[in-house]
């Protein structure tokens, strides 16, 4: 069975702190991917990086940079000097390589990122 | 740009009442698309699993005689709330699966059933 475990629940930072956002999974199989999304009170969830398990090079996006971590199955990521417009929900999601209706994603229950000015 | 899009974004509906989303598929096109609930304050939960020219494969408790769903074409799946009931508001997100393994979201349909 597969579990994504986001601790976090809420998190309030003033703006430009740096806040690292916590994802820790678990699954039997040895190919998979995991995903960080945002969710805007817009509502739409906004995709924002893809990890292959075989790829364990952390990567930077500007301000976003994630870092997995298979020894501890942890995905975890950090945004740093924070803003304003950072404010969302974040899902962090486990998915697997089949295809069609085997195809699922499975869902942390996402941190709720609150930025002050 | 837009990946998937959904129509309508707001419905609003008295009780008893059928209400029918709309998912494309913009940039691609998706044999399989998936459908989820969000309540507030809740993470997501996938109801179903629409596939193109076969019957959609249901998570457990969904009732598929409640929730139809059409994929009749590579880049149009619908979902009807049948006989919605105000139990049935919620936010319904539609997603599809690129062919680089990764699902984009549509903007989302908020029902309001009343």
């Amino acid at each position: 069975a597969q579990k994504v475990t986001q601790a976090q629940t809420e998190i309030s930072v003033v703006e430009k702190e740096d806040v690292t956002l916590d994802c820790v999974y678990e699954t039997r199989d040895t190919t998979y991917y995991l995903f960080w999304y945002k969710q805007p009170p817009s509502g739409e969830l906004v995709f924002l990086i893809r990890r292959n398990s075989f790829d364990e090079q952390n990567e930077i996006s500007g301000r976003y940079s994630w870092n997995f971590q298979k020894s501890t199955s942890s995905f975890n990521f950090t945004i740093t000097a924070s803003q304003v417009v950072d404010s969302a929900v974040y899902f962090c999601a486990l998915g697997n390589p089949y295809t069609g209706a085997n195809s699922k994603l499975t869902f942390g229950k996402g941190i709720t990122l609150s930025v002050r000015p | 740009g837009a990946v998937v899009s959904q129509h309508p974004s707001w419905v609003i509906c008295k009780s008893g009442t059928s209400v029918k989303i709309e998912c494309r598929s913009l940039d691609f096109q998706a044999t399989t698309m998936f459908w989820y609930r969000q309540f507030p304050k809740q993470s997501l939960m996938l109801m179903a699993t629409s596939n193109e020219g076969s019957k959609a494969t249901y998570e457990q408790g969904v009732e598929k005689d409640k929730f139809l769903i059409n994929h009749a074409s590579l880049t149009l799946s619908t979902l009807t709330v049948t006989s919605a009931h105000p139990e049935d508001s919620s936010f319904y997100i539609c997603s599809q699966r690129s062919p680089q393994e990764t699902q984009y979201f549509g903007p989302g349909t908020r029902l309001l059933v009343l």
